[in-house]
């Protein structure tokens, strides 16, 4: 089953932060974090283990909530080039090596 | 550093025509992938190739097919095409096995009438 991102959007000024949840009905494994502007292919962000530590990319980082199964990206003091759309994309026990992504939250950062 | 190569890019199709989307990647993994892209639906998996030889189905595979032609190819048939495919169509690859990213070519935008 798909999992559930949200928001589904979010307006932000250059300078300040927001948070992107990404939860599943499924026990998860592994969560992948991808950006994707306007137009161009997804870019991989960093990957969120199980029992793993928070990563983090430039300002953005991400954690892993095991007991609620869901993972969260942390746009942090954001920037213009952080606009775009995020996705995650959850990989499961019962499926290793693929992928099952969300609806995506859509990130306009504005000066 | 080409990564993943799809094409054709864009491609318009009359309904009942056939296509082959075609992907190449130049990073030796082991592992490819083709998925729709539909707004307000994320990405979705049509088939995978965990490795040379191997096909699996994903969540959406009727009305397609694939062949993994060798370890750099693996393309995706639209045997009979319907407006229902209409779509975006990104293929990428991995490394084999559990947490590995994966990299996505830029994609094929098809319409089909």
């Amino acid at each position: 089953q798909q999992p559930v991102q949200s928001p589904q959007a979010v307006i932000l000024r250059e300078g300040e932060d927001a948070v992107i949840n990404c939860s599943s009905s499924k026990a998860l494994y592994s969560v992948h974090w991808y950006r994707q502007k306007h137009g161009e292919a997804p870019v991989f962000l960093m990957i969120l283990l199980k029992g793993g530590e928070q990563k983090g990319h430039d300002k953005i980082s991400a954690s892993f909530n095991e007991k609620k199964q869901q993972s969260s990206l942390y746009l942090t003091a954001s920037q213009l080039s952080y606009s775009g759309t995020y996705f995650c994309g959850t990989e499961h026990a019962d499926s290793w090596g693929k992928l099952q992504f969300g609806a995506g939250t859509q990130v306009v950062v504005t000066p | 550093n080409a990564g993943v190569t799809q094409t054709p890019k864009f491609q318009v199709l009359k309904t009942g025509q056939s296509m082959t989307l075609q992907c190449a990647q130049d990073m030796n993994h082991n592992s490819m992938y083709w998925y729709r892209q539909d707004p307000g639906m994320g990405l979705r998996l049509i088939y995978y190739s965990a490795s040379e030889g191997t096909t699996d189905k994903g969540e959406v595979p009727n009305g397609y097919n694939v062949s993994r032609l060798n370890k750099r190819e693996f393309s995706l048939r639209l045997e009979s095409a319907a407006p229902s495919q209409t779509s975006v169509y990104f293929c990428a690859s991995s490394r084999q096995g559990v947490n590995q990213p994966q990299h996505f070519g830029d994609g094929t935008r098809l319409s089909i009438l």
